[in-house]
């Protein structure tokens, strides 16, 4: 099973600032198969980026994917409000799907 | 507009088997792609449980495998998932989501289509 760690597990900024949020695979995956989504409290998972740097219909041009091989990176260039919530990164590969810790972007 | 709905029990026994349908409505299951479940238990991450393309093929987390059963009726446009042999740790918001995987066209795979999820409580 590929292990993705994400990091930091919280971070705290301020509406207008930017955001970089680390995902690294414990082997190397392809980027086809990697996405980001965006979870608000009480609300189901929000598809932000897929094949690591495609974003998803309707998703700002604000938030953006890069990486390759064992190192993804998600970023929101300037944080809206809205933007504050838990962002979880995921691979497939092997025939299993895998899901990082998730990332906490909160308010400071 | 694809969406999809969970329905089922909201309290399973320890022991028993968990049983939920997610029903589709917007696009035919019979058109293509796979059909997944996810879960989340309380304050936690999410966990991939399995797959189902709409020919029946299917698969599973290991880690779940010898529990999970997923099957799909295409003529109700649903498709279920069972989970045998329940205990606390199964304790989740379960989600049912669109698996948009093709690995021969353009390769990807994710879950771009969602349910709202269903918590389902296992207790005595």
């Amino acid at each position: 099973e590929i292990v993705l760690t994400q990091s930091p597990g919280t971070l705290s900024l301020s509406p207008g600032e930017r955001a970089t949020l680390s995902c690294r695979a414990s082997q190397s995956v392809s980027s086809s198969y990697v996405a980001w989504y965006q979870q608000k409290p009480g609300q189901a998972p929000r598809l932000l980026i897929y094949g690591a740097s495609s974003r998803a219909t309707g998703i700002p041009d604000r938030f953006s994917g890069s990486g390759s091989g064992t190192d993804f990176t998600l970023s929101i260039s300037r944080l809206e409000p809205e933007d504050f919530a838990v962002y979880y990164c995921q691979q497939y590969g092997r025939s299993q799907y895998t899901f990082g810790q998730g990332t906490k972007l909160e308010i400071k | 507009q694809v969406q999809l709905q969970e329905s089922g029990p909201g309290l399973v026994k320890p022991s028993e088997t968990l049983f939920l349908t997610c029903a589709v409505s917007g696009y035919s299951i019979s058109s293509g792609y796979y059909w997944g479940w996810i879960r989340q238990p309380p304050g936690k991450g999410l966990e991939w449980i399995g797959s189902i393309y709409q020919s029946g093929s299917t698969y599973y987390n290991p880690s779940l495998k010898s529990r999970v059963t997923i099957s799909v009726d295409t003529s109700k446009n649903q498709f279920s998932l069972k989970l045998s042999s329940v205990t606390a740790a199964d304790t989740a918001v379960y989600y049912c989501a669109r698996d948009h995987q093709d690995i021969v066209v353009v390769p990807a795979a994710h879950f771009d289509y969602w349910g709202q999820g269903t918590l389902v409580t296992v207790s005595s």
